[in-house]
Order: structure tokens, then C-alpha cells, then sequence
């Protein structure tokens, strides 16, 4: 079991379908970030929300939109998404506002486009 | 800027001992250590923010060396719960430059 919660679990959605995936940690953390893994392949960042302010965004199409509504959760909505976005989606969440802070995954979305 | 890692995969007898380095091409502020098992999210094993820190705990230590952008993770008297890939993660001094994991080192330990 993780302290950060990820919902779905699993997600096969179209092309054309408008969904989004959820995150949520009650410790207190002031950072959360989305990561994307391809099988056999390192996390790698895509955003990172510093007390609910949008900090880092890693060159990430338009059709992923970050949300972090309050500081417990954190959204990432999907549209029009491509076959090669296909993945496993992780959030994490840290202490404070820098990356000097070890970061608790959640458990992650494994997302599939048809 | 993604870190390199060493070896890319090590298979171990159990309570044999395993050294996994992760070096970059940038000046770092810190380096991270996480074991990911299959199916599993990654885990936080340590952080290191200083040239020359060693930090560790319980048969699990690492080391770094901010001159040479080097770090170290050390395994002793493996147990088959340290199966798993092992990711670094280096944070650059460079303004502009993000957290990057390295490729991973794959780990299995065999009884």
C-alpha cells in the first residue's frame, strides 16, 4: 500500500475520448508531480506542481492539462491522445517546494489507447 | 542530460554484494536512489545533497562525488527482497535543467 492513491488503476480510452486521471495524498506534501514510464524504461517527468502552482512543464503536448486543484490532489486530463501515449502514468509527491526532497509514488494508471 | 548507469543488469547469489554507479555530464545539486520491483511503483532508498556524502541504512548504502558527478549505490549480503531495478535520479545545478532518472540497473538475486 502507498500513502499517494492513484485512480483508475487502468484506463483504455479512444482517440477522440475526453478522460482524466487522478491523484491524492494526505501527508502533507507540497509538491506533486506526473511522470510517464514506457515498459522497461525510467520515469520520466512531465510536470511538477510546487505549492499548487504549475513549476515545471517538460515539454509536454497540449493534449495532456495538468490541475491541482488544492494541495492534496492533483489532476491530469487527457484528449486526443495518440497510440504512443500509451503508458504507465505515476504520481508522486514530496516535502517542500524543491527537488531536493525524496518523492512517494503512487501505485500509477497503466493507460491505453486504441 | 540523463544519467549514465552501470552495469545495466547484475544477477547475484544471495548474500553476495553489488556496486551500481550513476555518473552525469552536469554539475549536480543531488542525486536520488529508487528500486522499482516489476508491476510495482518506484521506492525512495536515499538522497544525497553533498560532494562526498555517504549515506545509508541498514545493508543498503550510497556514496557521492559532486567533482566527478559520480555516484555510488552499495549493496551487501544481497536478500532476494533487493531484486527489483534500481533507477538514480540527478538534479543540475543548471538553471533550466530537471529531474532526470537514469536507465535503470536491473537486479536480480538468485538463492
Amino acid at each position: 500500500d502507498t500513502e499517494v492513491t492513484q485512480t483508475p488503476k487502468h484506463l483504455v480510452m479512444g482517440m477522440t475520448n475526453k478522460k482524466s486521471l487522478k491523484c491524492e495524498q494526505h501527508m502533507g506534501h507540497r509538491a506533486m508531480y506526473w511522470y510517464k514510464q514506457k515498459a522497461k524504461k525510467p520515469p520520466e517527468l512531465m510536470f511538477v506542481y510546487s505549492y499548487e502552482k504549475l513549476s515545471i512543464n517538460e515539454s509536454v503536448p497540449s493534449r495532456f492539462s495538468p490541475e491541482c486543484p488544492n494541495s492534496s490532489l492533483l489532476n491530469l486530463h487527457l484528449h486526443a491522445l495518440q497510440p504512443e501515449d500509451s503508458a504507465l502514468y505515476l504520481c508522486a509527491s514530496s516535502q517542500g517546494s524543491g527537488l531536493r526532497q525524496p518523492q512517494h509514488f503512487g501505485d500509477g494508471t497503466r493507460l491505453s489507447i486504441l | 542530460q540523463q544519467p549514465v548507469q552501470s552495469p545495466q543488469a547484475v544477477i547475484l547469489r544471495e548474500g553476495e554484494d553489488a556496486v551500481i554507479n550513476c555518473s552525469s555530464s552536469k554539475a549536480l545539486y543531488s542525486v536520488h536512489w529508487y528500486r522499482q520491483k516489476h508491476g510495482e511503483a518506484p521506492v525512495f532508498l536515499m538522497i544525497l545533497l553533498k560532494g562526498g556524502e555517504q549515506k545509508g541504512h541498514e545493508k543498503i548504502s550510497a556514496s557521492f562525488n559532486e567533482k566527478k558527478q559520480q555516484s555510488s549505490l552499495y549493496l551487501t549480503a544481497s536478500q532476494l527482497s533487493y531484486s527489483g531495478t534500481y533507477f538514480c535520479g540527478t538534479e543540475p545545478r543548471n538553471y533550466g535543467q530537471n529531474f532526470v532518472f537514469g536507465p535503470g540497473t536491473r537486479l536480480s538475486v538468485l538463492p
